[in-house]
């Protein structure tokens, strides 16, 4: 079965500082793997995603993730967090077989900037 | 263009009433996903569809829960009776499949629901 670990439950940066979310995950073959984000009250909102190819994607908001197959992570990161990039950010794998997609979200990491 | 609608964005109950849960998803998506998010459990996937036929139901808590989806552009989850575990955030999100199907999944706004 598919899975997927954020092992931060909250972090606190400074606006302007470096961020890096950690995700794991656990597939049988090649995931695909996304990460979402959730703004209070909202529903969730794709940064990014990775199927194949470049392991570095580039997402939207200036965010960035890695895919590292030997050590089954996904890590998301932006060199630069703004006040508005407080929110909940949650990693997830899954698998798009027939034309379906079935997520597995991990937890979520929730970001709090200092200013 | 619309997203995903859910209707209503909050409801409170008392426990062993019934309630439904609405949701359009995008126009032209042909899958449907039911998620429940709680501080404990976080993101469930409890249901999905593909043009309009359940797929796997097995997050599904128990037989209290149901869900359907009569056309392609509505889907409900109903829970009866409702009870105060139930209180949670309930996501309906769709998908579209096909050649250019990149795996996204486009969530609504969300229905918060609080059962006393």
């Amino acid at each position: 079965a598919q899975s997927v670990t954020q092992p931060d439950i909250h972090i606190t940066v400074s606006e302007g500082a470096s961020l890096e979310l950690r995700c794991n995950y656990s597939y049988g073959a090649t995931p695909y793997l996304f990460w979402y984000v959730q703004s209070p009250g909202q529903g969730l909102q794709l940064l990014l995603k990775y199927f194949s190819g470049d392991t570095l994607v580039q997402g939207i908001k200036g965010f960035e993730a890695e895919f590292k197959r030997s050590q089954s992570s996904f890590n998301l990161r932006k060199p630069s967090v703004h006040w508005s990039d407080a929110a909940e950010y949650f990693c997830a794998v899954g698998a798009v077989t027939g034309g379906g997609n079935k997520l597995t979200f991990g937890t979520g990491t929730q970001l709090k900037v200092e200013l | 263009d619309a997203g995903v609608i859910q209707s209503p964005r909050h409801e409170v109950t008392e426990m062993g009433q019934e309630v439904t849960l609405r949701c359009k998803p995008i126009s032209g998506h042909d899958y449907l996903f039911w998620y429940r998010q709680t501080m404990m459990r976080g993101l469930e996937l409890l249901i999905y569809f593909n043009n309009n036929v359940p797929i796997d139901d097995s997050g599904m808590p128990e037989d209290r829960f149901s869900a359907k989806m009569p056309n392609a552009s509505f889907s409900t989850l109903k829970i009866q009776p409702s009870e105060p575990r139930d209180s949670a955030v309930y996501f309906c999100a769709s998908s579209l499949a096909g050649a250019t199907n990149t795996g996204e999944l486009f969530f609504g706004e969300g229905s918060r629901l609080t059962v006393l």
